[in-house]
């Protein structure tokens, strides 16, 4: 069956403007999560959506960056006046919401702010 | 709160050599635990998982064993190939958490001919 997708796979942009980036989950995955990974580092986490509960935003490094999830299905990640420091890869993530049951990602979002 | 320590990297080994890859875990509650890996420009995708104490999982030929006793899920594979290099990620999760996922901040393993 289809995998988690995400879109855009690469997007350059300049510093300053807003960028959104889509993930569409595993179709039933109750959970999903997204991620930030800087080069050559480990994963950064962002925020966390469970079906209807209030998302678990902790993650977030600043209020310009927010996400939702409509529908209980795709989720958009905004980053919002982009700086620099924001270059990374952005990864989605889903699962069901069972303790035996693994996280499944997408291929991610390359972010460049010049 | 629940947490994952793994292995420092970057680790580089000749083909056919032995893998050892640590992970120790603290949580509460009895989580799962994983392992996955990244190859360059993809997404982290699941090696293996074990579910409770004692359970061995086990893929490709790596192996890891949940041990409650040491709190520990340690990568291994007898003889590794160009192939697999890449980096590894020790992660684990638990309802007692709501099922979010803590992972280790990665190894990173490069495989020489």
């Amino acid at each position: 069956g289809a995998g988690v997708s995400q879109s855009p796979s690469n997007k350059v942009t300049e510093k300053g403007k807003d960028v959104e980036l889509r993930c569409d989950p595993i179709s039933g995955h109750t959970a999903l999560y997204w991620y930030r990974q800087s080069l050559g580092q480990g994963l950064e986490f962002l925020i966390y959506f469970q079906g209807n509960s209030a998302p678990d935003k902790s993650g977030l490094p600043s209020d310009r960056f927010s996400a939702e999830r409509t529908g209980g299905s795709v989720s958009t990640l905004t980053i919002q006046r982009t700086q620099q420091e924001d270059s990374a890869v952005y990864l989605c993530a889903s699962s069901s919401y069972r303790r035996d049951q693994p996280q499944h990602f997408g291929d991610g979002t390359r972010l460049s702010i010049l | 709160g629940d947490s994952v320590t793994q292995m420092e990297g970057p680790v580089t080994l000749s083909e056919e050599a032995f893998l050892t890859i640590n992970c120790t875990y603290t949580a509460t509650g009895y989580p799962s635990l994983f392992w996955y890996v990244q190859y360059p420009g993809e997404g982290l995708q699941l090696l293996l998982k074990a579910t409770k104490a004692d359970d061995k999982g086990s893929n490709k030929g790596f192996e890891a064993t949940y041990r409650k006793e040491t709190t520990s899920f340690h990568l291994e594979k007898g003889s590794v190939q160009v192939s697999d290099s890449a980096v590894y990620f020790c992660a684990l999760n638990s309802l007692n958490t709501g099922n979010q996922f803590y992972f280790g901040t990665g190894t990173s393993l490069t495989v020489i001919p």
